[in-house]
């Protein structure tokens, strides 16, 4: 069955500590696209990254890291020496192409909420 | 570039009143969503847009209804509102081309039913 797994629930850290958010999913396609969302205490939701499931390189873009292995099904985030404005909570998605994928359908993990103290 | 806006931000319901939750994009996206979010869970899917006059069921559609009259608007319509639909409703849009890409997510809608 489809499904995106974020077992941190929710994760507290001192500015400029490294912390890695987890995300393990599980799909049925062959071809599908992972991505993650940032939801400030605002509430609104901000694309961060897609991901598509031929290409595991991974990427990096600024304090941002993103590690994407098929062999664990997993897409974990990372935020190098990370800031009180990166308190927020992170949302791993899952689509996949030929089951609703093509609408673009998103199925969402449960989220991590990410505290950064100054 | 207002990009998805939804009106209104916050609203309060009795249990069996009706209301509409509107969402407008002005990117000319042809597909569109609304999403609900309920306390601790991630979004689960209401129902999708493919384009004018074209919508189908999501993950929960029970008690909701839309519409897609133009490309700009896609407003979905509680009836015989229940405590269960107090959620968080958002609205996105995404371009047909770039459909496996990042969805463009409206400010979202609190609404309580008591």
């Amino acid at each position: 069955a489809q499904k995106v797994t974020q077992a941190q629930t929710e994760i507290s850290v001192v500015e400029k500590e490294d912390v890695t958010l987890d995300c393990v999913y599980e799909t049925r396609d062959t071809t599908y696209y992972l991505f993650w969302y940032k939801q400030p205490p605002s509430g609104e939701l901000v694309f961060l990254i897609r991901r598509n499931s031929f290409d595991e390189q991974n990427e990096i873009s600024g304090r941002y890291s993103w590690n994407f292995q098929k062999s664990t099904s997993s897409f974990n985030f990372t935020i190098t020496a990370s800031q009180v404005v990166d308190s927020a909570v992170y949302f791993c998605a899952l689509s996949e192409v030929n089951y609703g994928g093509s609408q673009g359908n998103l199925i969402f993990g449960k989220g991590t909420k990410l505290s950064v103290k100054p | 570039n207002a990009g998805v806006t939804q009106t209104p931000k916050f609203r309060i319901l009795k249990i069996g009143q009706s209301m509409t939750l509107q969402c407008t994009q002005d990117m000319n996206h042809n597909y569109m969503y609304w999403y609900r979010q309920d306390p601790g869970m991630g979004l689960k899917l209401i129902y999708y847009s493919v384009g004018a006059g074209i919508t189908d069921k999501g993950e929960v559609p029970n008690g909701y209804n839309v519409s897609r009259s133009t490309t700009e608007d896609f407003p979905l319509r509680l009836e015989l509102a229940a405590p269960s639909q107090t959620s968080v409703y958002f609205c996105a849009s995404s371009n047909r081309d770039r459909a496996f890409y990042e969805q463009y997510f409206g400010p979202g809608t609190r609404l309580t039913v008591t």
